[in-house]
């Protein structure tokens, strides 16, 4: 299993400004997702970030708007930036354990609104 | 078409109740498959993985029927504490685990 300390768990901030959301994974796991879930909607995976390399984002995410570190194999920020209301959700990070039947590990989530 | 497709509900259903819910997924490569709950504000929680041969966990029954790329969660004697929404989750690629969720299903048991 994997505990994850996800911070803030919620945040109100102006348009035009950034936030850096942060977790922290109490075991080394390879790779770590983002996802962002609207209201009354799935998760969307943003990207996935990998220790040592650039992240991988997924189509309609680009990193200039969702810049990602992974600076170790237990830790991983994602910021939004330049943030507008549509950018208003909840920000989850995930990582995966096991091999042949893996589970997904999610922190608490992040609720962003954006004024 | 979404990858992974499920009805969003909300079944409205009295304790007691047996409900079922489905999904479907597109990919014919998919290789893993889960149903994860999500109360309301908090983050997902693996409920139980879905095997082949189908499986049980006390009241949870699940299936999957990889020719029609369909999966199927049932409850019996529904609890009040059921009350979540309900996420079809597929692993789409092979290799690593990326986790694709559907939209979800509502549950809602009354008294």
């Amino acid at each position: 299993s994997a505990v994850i300390s996800q911070k803030p768990s919620r945040d109100i901030c102006q348009r035009g400004t950034s936030l850096t959301i942060q977790c922290q994974v109490d075991s080394q796991v390879t790779m770590m997702f983002w996802y962002r879930q609207q209201p009354g909607q799935s998760l969307t995976l943003i990207a996935t970030a990998n220790q040592g390399s650039e992240a991988t984002y997924e189509s309609g995410f680009v990193i200039d708007k969702f810049p990602i570190s992974r600076p170790n194999l237990t830790f991983s920020t994602l910021t939004v930036s330049n943030m507008s209301p549509e950018d208003s959700s909840i920000y989850l990070c995930s990582v995966e354990t096991g091999v042949k039947s893996p589970e997904a590990f999610f922190g608490q989530g992040t609720r962003l609104t954006v004024v | 078409r979404k990858e992974v497709e499920q009805d969003p509900g909300p079944f409205n259903v009295p304790e007691g109740a047996t409900v079922a819910f489905n999904c479907t997924y597109s990919n014919s490569a998919s290789q893993s498959f889960f149903w994860y709950r999500q109360d309301c504000r908090k983050e997902p929680k693996l409920l139980m993985s879905v095997y082949s041969s189908g499986n049980e966990d006390g009241r949870f029954t699940a299936q999957l029927n990889r020719a029609s790329q369909y999966i199927s969660l049932l409850i019996r004697d529904s609890k009040l504490s059921d009350s979540a929404t309900y996420l079809c989750v597929v692993n789409i690629s092979g290799g690593s685990y990326i986790p694709t969720f559907g939209r979800g299903t509502s549950l809602i048991v009354h008294p």
